[in-house]
Parts: C-alpha cells; sequence; structure tokens
C-alpha cells in the first residue's frame, strides 16, 4: 500500500490564484482529513470527511473548499490564493470511527506571494 | 469543544537521560490519546496511543500514562538517543465527533549528544 498520497509537493502561487491540492489513500478508509500546520505551531484541521459524500467544517474552513466523491480521494480547492495561507497542509486518514490512528500524507508546502 | 494543552513547547536533554512531555484534556468524554513524532520537514508519525480504559501503555523506549481522573496523559522516553529529536504532538480523541482529533502544539525535544 502507497498510503496516503499528496501532489504537488511544493507549491508557489500568487496571490488571487486557485489551486487544488490532490490526496488519495488506498487503505480503504472511510475518514479523510485536512489539516494546515503553521511555523512552530499545530495542526488545526480544516475539512473532514467520513465517506463519499459527505463533508463537514473543521476549525479554520475560510478560504478553502472541499469535495468527497469517491472513498479513495479528497481533494483540496483555494478558490482565491491569500498570503495567509502561505502554510504546509497535510492529508490524513484513518479506518473508523471510534479512535483510530491518523495516517498522515508527506505534505504540500504552499507559498502564496 | 476539546481544549488539549502541552508542555512544555521545548524540552533539551542529554543523551540517556529521560524525557516526560505533558498534556492535559477538557472534555471528559475523550477516549484516545496518540502521540505523533514529526521530524524536520517530514510527516507526523504515530509513536503510540492509549484508550481510556488502560492507565499505561509500553512500547520499549517509549511509554505513556493516562490519568483519567485528573485530565491528564504523559509521554515518557527513556534512554534517549540524539535520532529522538523532533516535534512530539499529543493529541485527544473525542468520542463524539467522528474520529476528529484535537492536537496539542507540540514540543520540540532535542537531545543532545
Amino acid at each position: 500500500n502507497a498510503g496516503v498520497t499528496q501532489t504537488p509537493k511544493f507549491r508557489i502561487l500568487k496571490i488571487g490564484q486557485s489551486m487544488t491540492l490532490q490526496c488519495t489513500q488506498d487503505m480503504n478508509h472511510n475518514y479523510m482529513y485536512w489539516y494546515r500546520q503553521d511555523p512552530g505551531m499545530g495542526l488545526k484541521l480544516i475539512y473532514y470527511s467520513v465517506g463519499a459524500g459527505i463533508t463537514d467544517k473543521g476549525e479554520v474552513p475560510n478560504g478553502y473548499n472541499v469535495s468527497r466523491s469517491t472513498t479513495e480521494d479528497f481533494p483540496l480547492r483555494l478558490e482565491l490564493a491569500a498570503p495567509s495561507q502561505t502554510s504546509v497542509y497535510f492529508c490524513a486518514s484513518s479506518y473508523k470511527q471510534g479512535g483510530q490512528p491518523q495516517h498522515f500524507g508527506d505534505g504540500t508546502r504552499l507559498s502564496i506571494l | 469543544g476539546e481544549n488539549v494543552e502541552q508542555h512544555p513547547s521545548t524540552l533539551s536533554v542529554q543523551e540517556g537521560d529521560s524525557a516526560v512531555i505533558k498534556c492535559t484534556y477538557s472534555d471528559s468524554a475523550s477516549n484516545y490519546f496518540p502521540w505523533y513524532k514529526q521530524e524536520l520537514g517530514k510527516r507526523p508519525q504515530l509513536i503510540i496511543d492509549i484508550r481510556s480504559n488502560v492507565g499505561e501503555k509500553k512500547d520499549q523506549r517509549i511509554a505513556v500514562t493516562l490519568n483519567k481522573t485528573a485530565k491528564h496523559f504523559s509521554l515518557h522516553i527513556t534512554e534517549t538517543q540524539p535520532e529522538d529529536s523532533a516535534v512530539y504532538f499529543c493529541a485527544a480523541h473525542r468520542g463524539s465527533t467522528l474520529g476528529r482529533l484535537y492536537f496539542g502544539r507540540g514540543t520540540q525535544l532535542t537531545v543532545w549528544p
């Protein structure tokens, strides 16, 4: 199993541009999550999904959108990039409800200039 | 929602010494407590976890203790090695929130040879 795969690994955007961060997992996990990690800080939840067709907001959803059309894929969309969205973005997945380990991807380092 | 506090934010120890990182949580319904290690530029990786029906769990040089009454849990690393240097995050799972984890802000552990 490849686990959780994120693309791209690095990206530089100009203010106002849009992009989609891709995340796919091959572990048949129902639960998927998007976090952002600012320098020297912990992980803040942006959006999460408990299954195909179901998504919900986390702590910091403003400026982002998600979709979950399949079990495997959970893309994160930035519509109008702002400097405050410069961060490292991690996608994660877990098997089921009830407290299960979350498996993280390698992250996408995004800079907005 | 749940609030997880983690201390200290930085910790320096000599190789061979022990290191202890402490976390408190606010919601007595939380029932799953994982610890993640994040090396510089890498993904967070699960190193140990504990559930609320257990008071202590060990895995070689790593142990976690849980005090449900006081709502705190701790990570203990014995015989520290330079490769233990990393940022460590604690997290709490609140049973009713469909797998969502609440993370502490992290502890930068440095082990000096």
